[in-house]
């Protein structure tokens, strides 16, 4: 499978625990980012990477919200002290961005639920 | 985002009819992209759209970017339940330093058998 996989599927998490996703973006692309949906919206955007290196943070990513990519591979995703608003879609997306354009190829998402 | 528009926000169809999602950018656009999502899943690539007055078709939807890449549209012709679903465009204004997709709001459609 060439895909984008993410995981886990599914997470629920009590109020104020710590939670890490991970997602495997296809080999050859360069660019891997990380959104959120919400029920209703549209995917909003977190953060990217080319390679190793962190591109840009929304501002919806707050302080306890952080991401790796190490090695230019897989990516984390990790949420510290989780809050109720924080229950959502995270999406991860990869792809192979030279002079701009280029489609995203996603993953199925990880749904966190916060109690 | 304001910035992109997506209308209707939902749609109900009967079976076999034709239908139209309309995608309004406040900026001209490097890239238009329609995705469209089943719910609870990830995002399936449909078209992506970046000459001013280009037409795409992929089975029976066809969308299209208007001369002036500020406004696209999205038509299914005779629905099927398989059409059901989310449907999202994507902006791609191609700032060398914000390089990213930011998506409409989606449209949600429902196909009545």
């Amino acid at each position: 499978d060439t895909g984008v996989s993410q995981d886990p599927r599914h997470k629920i998490t009590k109020r104020g625990q710590n939670v890490t996703f991970r997602c495997d973006p296809i080999s050859e692309h360069n660019r891997l980012y990380w959104y959120r949906q919400t029920l209703g919206q549209g995917p909003e955007f977190l953060t990217y990477f080319q390679n190793e290196a962190q591109l840009e943070k929304s501002r919806l990513l707050s302080d306890r919200f952080s991401a790796e990519r190490p090695k230019g591979s897989f990516s984390t995703l990790e949420i510290q002290r989780t809050e109720q608003g924080d229950s959502a879609m995270y999406l991860c997306a990869s792809s192979l961005r030279v002079l701009g354009g280029g489609s995203y190829t996603f993953g199925s998402g990880t749904r966190l639920t916060v109690v | 985002s304001q910035e992109l528009e997506q209308s209707p926000q939902s749609l109900i169809v009967q079976e076999g009819k034709n239908l139209t999602i309309n995608c309004t950018s406040s900026k001209t656009l490097y890239g238009l992209y329609w995705y469209k999502q089943k719910y609870g899943e990830g995002l399936i690539f449909l078209m992506m759209l970046q000459k001013g007055g280009e037409e795409k078709s992929h089975e029976k939807i066809t969308a299209k970017l208007d001369e002036k890449k500020q406004q696209s549209s999205l038509h299914i012709t005779a629905s099927q339940p398989s059409h059901a679903g989310i449907y999202l465009c994507g902006a791609d204004w191609f700032r060398e330093r914000d390089d990213k997709i930011i998506f409409g709001k989606g449209t949600r459609l429902h196909i009545l058998p």
